[in-house]
């Protein structure tokens, strides 16, 4: 199977920092990369698909990047709204890893 | 608008078998896939497998197989995933989440999760 690995597991930034989240698949995976975002005791969202694509009514501040086996969620200007845990997929093929997520904090 | 509305929390003995359902609203339940998730207490997602409402196939996680059954009713848009055999290890937050017309889709929206916890 092929496993996802996220880097770092957590982070602390000011707002208005730029944030970035990298996710690393073992095998190659096109661009089959979904990001969520879940805040604390919420059900996860899902925030870009298809590596770099927006889902509808996601602030524009994330972005993602990548292909194959690297990819990257950007936050452009952290927002105290975005304090949450967030998680890469691949969903090329059957197991649909997650990362093991990053929680991202304000200083 | 999407729904998905899960069955309520469920506290179970080792050994014994749960059943979750998944009531699908506000579009056409067999047009779309639908994932099943579970979270444990602190930990992160890990994905069970799948089920095409159209049809009833299914496709499981390695780590479930033999131990989990998707189901599906069309006649209430509804989604079951049973999984038998509990063990302390199994006590975590079931989510149901919808895919799209292929398997090979990110899940949106979720449903609210329901607890299991698996204790003696």
């Amino acid at each position: 199977d092929i496993q996802m690995t996220q880097s770092p597991s957590s982070l602390s930034a000011s707002v208005g920092d730029r944030v970035t989240i990298t996710c690393r698949a073992s095998q190659g995976i096109s661009n089959y990369l979904a990001w969520y975002q879940q805040k604390p005791g919420k059900v996860p969202k899902l925030l870009i698909y298809a590596a770099s694509t927006l889902q509808s009514g996601v602030p524009s501040r994330f972005s993602g990047s990548g292909s194959g086996t690297d990819f990257t969620l950007t936050i452009s200007s952290l927002q105290p709204e975005d304090v949450a845990t967030y998680y890469c997929q691949k969903y090329n093929s059957a197991p649909m890893t997650f990362g093991q997520g990053t929680k991202v904090e304000i200083k | 608008q999407v729904q998905l509305v899960q069955s309520g929390a469920e506290v179970k003995k080792p050994g014994a078998s749960v059943k979750v359902s998944c009531k699908a609203s506000g579009y056409t339940f067999t047009s779309y896939y639908m994932h099943w998730v579970r979270q444990a207490p602190g930990q992160g997602l890990e994905w069970m497998g799948i089920i095409n409402p159209s049809g009833g196939s299914t496709s499981y996680a390695q780590k479930f197989q033999g131990r989990v059954t998707m189901t599906r009713d069309t006649s209430t848009s509804t989604v079951y995933m049973e999984l038998s055999s509990l063990r302390s290890e199994d006590t975590a937050v079931y989510y149901c989440a919808r895919g799209f017309d292929s398997p090979w889709w990110p899940h949106d929206p979720w449903g609210q999760g329901t607890l299991v916890t698996v204790s003696s």
